[in-house]
């Protein structure tokens, strides 16, 4: 089973549309949790943390269930703009109990005009 | 401000030959990575270090060696260049423990070995 798992998509949703994302873990040591976007031919960039309770930031919130492993992405009124790769990444620790940082392989996200 | 930087942008390389990919950070991080991304594919992790002189292993290592001589830099050496690592190759660095570990990206080096 692979560390981070996403559904690789690809995701076609008209503009103003709501649409979500999730990604499940296999490590439940895992600690911290964070999507992350990556535009075509670019490096990947933070979006967001995704805390215990759940948070959001403005169209965007991310929740997090522990006992079931899995996190998600939700985006309301989506612009055109949020068309892109979103990465679920997971801090786990590895050998030597020293932390890394994981990804998963993205869900590809297009908005139709 | 810099951030990472990453050195060269792109490379071709013939199959056999060997490079180095460089990779600096001014933000004193101690984890640094090192990752590969092939075309519509996720990231995987090549090599990271905790700190200046620690380095461990990642998901695909085969094919690669890397270095923590300092803070700052972490190079990636590719020796005996084979077509299976043409990739677009990204470091990236982090604070060490706590809940807030952003990792920061440089702008990636596209390699192809022909």
């Amino acid at each position: 089973r692979k560390e981070v798992e996403q559904d690789p998509g690809p995701f076609n949703v008209p503009e103003g549309a709501t649409v979500a994302f999730n990604c499940t873990y296999s490590n439940s040591a895992s600690q911290s949790f964070f999507w992350y976007r990556q535009d075509c031919r670019k490096e990947p960039k933070l979006l967001m943390s995704v805390y215990s309770s759940g948070n959001e930031d403005g169209r965007f919130t991310a929740q997090l269930n522990r006992a079931s492993q899995y996190i998600s992405l939700l985006i309301r009124d989506s612009k055109l703009s949020d068309s892109a790769t979103y990465l679920c990444v997971v801090n786990t620790a590895s050998n030597f109990g020293n932390e890394k940082l994981t990804f998963g392989t993205g869900t590809r996200l297009t908005i139709i005009p | 401000n810099a951030g990472v930087t990453q050195t060269p942008k792109f490379r071709i390389l013939k199959i056999g030959q060997s490079m180095t990919l460089q990779c600096t950070q001014d933000m004193n991080h101690n984890y640094m990575y090192w990752y590969r991304q092939d075309p519509g594919m996720g990231l995987k992790l090549i090599y990271y270090s905790v700190g200046a002189g620690i380095t461990d292993k990642g998901e695909v290592p085969n094919g690669y060696n890397v270095s923590r001589s300092t803070t700052e830099d972490f190079p990636l050496r590719l020796e005996l260049a084979a077509p299976s690592q043409t990739s677009v190759y990204f470091c990236a660095s982090s604070y060490s423990r706590g809940w807030s570990t952003e990792a920061f990206f440089g702008q990636g080096t596209r390699l192809t070995v022909v």
